[in-house]
């Protein structure tokens, strides 16, 4: 079975600082994973998805991601973090065989900027 | 562009009561999914449906069930509400050459 795990609960930073927020997953063959934020009240919105090919991926609103298949990883970044990217992020992981749309999730990762 | 529409956006209910949660999506997608979402506990597949016709069980299917009306809607019954399924729940889509899901805006329901 697929999990995700994401290590942080909740992580403060300063506008402009730079971001990472961790995702490790566990599955047996080459998954498909995604990033989703968010904001409060609202759904969800994905960020970036991974699925094959180059493992740097670029998202919506600046942010990337790697897979690292040897530390089953898959961190988000973020070189400068504005006052709006205060949200929550989920990693999230899918199968193969369901076109990576069954998704198993994170906990979620509360982040908090700071002015 | 709509892509998943969920209705309603918000319900209170009282215990022993029972509603359906309706979902819609306008992507062509073969694949629908029902999730809540609890603090903490990130989203929990409830059910979903592979396809017009199917429907299997997800992580959490107890108290609910489901039906594929067609290959737009999917829709999830409470047939006897308990506090314990207090919560937010989203629908979502997907298929295709296109991997990931698409998600509703959420519905926020509490029972008393």
């Amino acid at each position: 079975a697929q999990s995700v795990t994401q290590p942080d609960i909740h992580i403060t930073v300063s506008e402009g600082a730079s971001l990472e927020l961790r995702c490790n997953y566990s599955y047996g063959a080459t998954p498909y994973l995604f990033w989703y934020v968010q904001s409060p009240g609202q759904g969800l919105q994905l960020l970036l998805k991974y699925f094959s090919g180059d493992t740097l991926v670029q998202g919506i609103k600046g942010f990337e991601a790697e897979f690292k298949r040897s530390q089953s990883s898959f961190n988000l970044r973020k070189p400068s973090v504005h006052w709006s990217d205060a949200a929550e992020y989920f990693c999230a992981v899918g199968a193969k065989e369901t076109s990576g749309s069954r998704l198993t999730f994170g906990e979620g990762t509360q982040l908090t900027v700071n002015p | 562009n709509a892509g998943v529409t969920q209705t309603p956006k918000f319900q209170v209910l009282k215990t022993g009561q029972s509603m359906t949660l309706q979902c819609a999506q306008d992507m062509n997608h073969n694949s629908m999914y029902w999730y809540r979402q609890d603090p903490g506990m990130g989203l929990r597949l409830i059910y979903y449906s592979a396809s017009e016709g199917t429907t299997d069980k997800g992580e959490v299917p107890n108290g609910y069930n489901v039906s594929r009306l067609n290959k737009r809607e999917f829709s999830l019954r409470l047939e006897s509400a308990a506090p314990s399924q207090t919560s937010v729940y989203f629908c979502a889509s997907g298929s295709g050459p296109t991997p990931g899901a698409f998600f509703g805006q959420g519905t926020r329901l509490t029972v008393v």
